[in-house]
This record gives structure tokens, C-alpha cells and sequence, in this order.
């Protein structure tokens, strides 16, 4: 069965340091999301992605995001310059269509900003 | 705004017993409601959904969810829990926006 895949499953950094968490989606996938999970609270949503645009943002997704797909098969998400409050578990998911379409997540990357 | 809720941040119960996890939304418009559960280690993964018509829907693993309109909930249930079922549950409400809103996540512990 196709699934979503994330690297790397742990990163450490450096506070003020740049960070590239990368997802492979589902192959047929159009459409590419990004949540985050900090430790004990709930998963939130960061950022919607189609055709190669943001389609959607929380307020979350400030300046120091943003979200590329370099090729074909890799989604990722660039944090500039980390802060303590960045760490979290970093969710990627994929869906075929828009509006309710079934979305399916990653295992996830754990980000430790020290 | 959109928003879930589940009540209980942990729960603990023995193999074979009975379970039922918690769901209720806030959502103006019909809601996409969806169970997700999690793995240690492991992403996501769908349990079921709710769109629109029978409002008992059947998952995967034995799991079932009622989406009451009335009660705004949408609760999880399975009839006798096996110990591979111990992870923790997540709720979710879409929007038209594709937008998913979590809630808080249920811990579940299954004891022999």
C-alpha cells in the first residue's frame, strides 16, 4: 500500500539555525499538507499546497516557513531560523483530490530546537 | 471557528472489555468528521470517516463511530479491545477549506 514517507524521523538543531524536513507523498497525490504536534498538545494544521502554491495558511505559517516541491516526488518544509518553540513532531500528509478527500500522514519528524 | 474536542486525555482499559472514545466538534456547516490513530513511531492512520449518510460508519480494525448532529459528537466504539489496540486516537474535523482540525488525542492503554 502507498504511504507517505518523511526524513529525517529525529533532527536536533541549533536554535537560530535552518532546517529542511522533507516528505515524499503518495505518488497520484496532488494535493500536500503540513501539520505540527508540539509535545502534549494538539495537531495543528500549518499549511495547505496544490499546483505549486500555497493554497492555505495558518497563522502559524509565518515569514520564517515556507514550502517547496523541488521535483517531482519531494515536499518539504524550511523553517529559516528555528526557535526553542519550532520543537515539535512535523506531520506531512497527502490527498488525491480537494475538499474532504481522505488525507494520509506521514510517520513524522521530530524536531528538537536547543 | 472549528474546533474538537475529546474529553478524556487517557484512558485505560482491559482486553476483551468494550471501548468508546469521545468526540464532540464545533462546526457551522455539515462537518467531515474523521478518526485517526497513532502508533508509536508510526503516522497517522485513518480509522474512518463521516461525509454525509448513514450516520454509524464502519472502520477498520472493528471500530465504529455514530455521528450525532444533536449532540455535535462523533464517538469512537469498539465491542471488545485486543492489546494491539493500545495507541492514541485522534479526532478531526474538515472544512471546505481542506483544512483539518485535531483535537487533543486520547491515550489509550490496554491492560491483559
Amino acid at each position: 500500500e502507498p504511504e507517505v514517507t518523511q526524513t529525517p524521523s529525529h533532527q536536533v538543531t541549533q536554535m537560530g539555525q535552518e532546517v529542511i524536513l522533507r516528505c515524499v507523498p503518495i505518488s497520484n497525490h496532488l494535493y500536500f499538507y503540513w501539520y505540527r504536534q508540539i509535545l502534549g498538545q494538539k495537531v495543528e494544521f500549518l499549511v495547505s499546497f496544490y499546483n505549486n502554491e500555497i493554497s492555505e495558511k495558518s497563522e502559524i505559517f509565518d515569514d520564517q516557513f515556507s514550502v517547496e516541491r523541488p521535483d517531482g516526488s519531494n515536499f518539504t518544509l524550511k523553517i529559516r531560523s528555528t526557535k526553542l518553540e519550532d520543537s515539535a513532531m512535523y506531520f506531512c500528509a497527502s490527498s488525491e483530490r480537494l475538499v474532504m478527500e481522505t488525507q494520509y500522514f506521514g510517520p513524522g519528524t521530530r524536531l528538537l530546537v536547543l | 471557528a472549528q474546533s474538537v474536542t475529546q474529553p478524556d486525555i487517557h484512558i485505560t482499559v482491559s482486553e476483551g472489555a468494550s471501548l468508546e472514545l469521545r468526540c464532540n466538534y464545533s462546526y457551522g456547516a455539515t462537518p467531515y468528521l474523521f478518526w485517526y490513530v497513532q502508533s508509536p513511531g508510526q503516522g497517522l492512520q485513518l480509522l474512518l470517516k463521516y461525509f454525509s449518510g448513514d450516520t454509524l460508519v464502519q472502520g477498520i480494525k472493528g471500530f465504529e463511530a455514530e455521528f450525532k448532529r444533536s449532540q455535535s459528537s462523533f464517538n469512537l466504539r469498539k465491542p471488545s479491545v485486543h492489546w494491539s489496540d493500545a495507541a492514541e486516537y485522534f479526532c478531526a474535523v474538515g472544512d471546505t477549506g481542506n483544512q483539518f482540525y485535531f483535537g487533543t488525542g486520547t491515550s489509550l492503554t490496554v491492560i491483559p
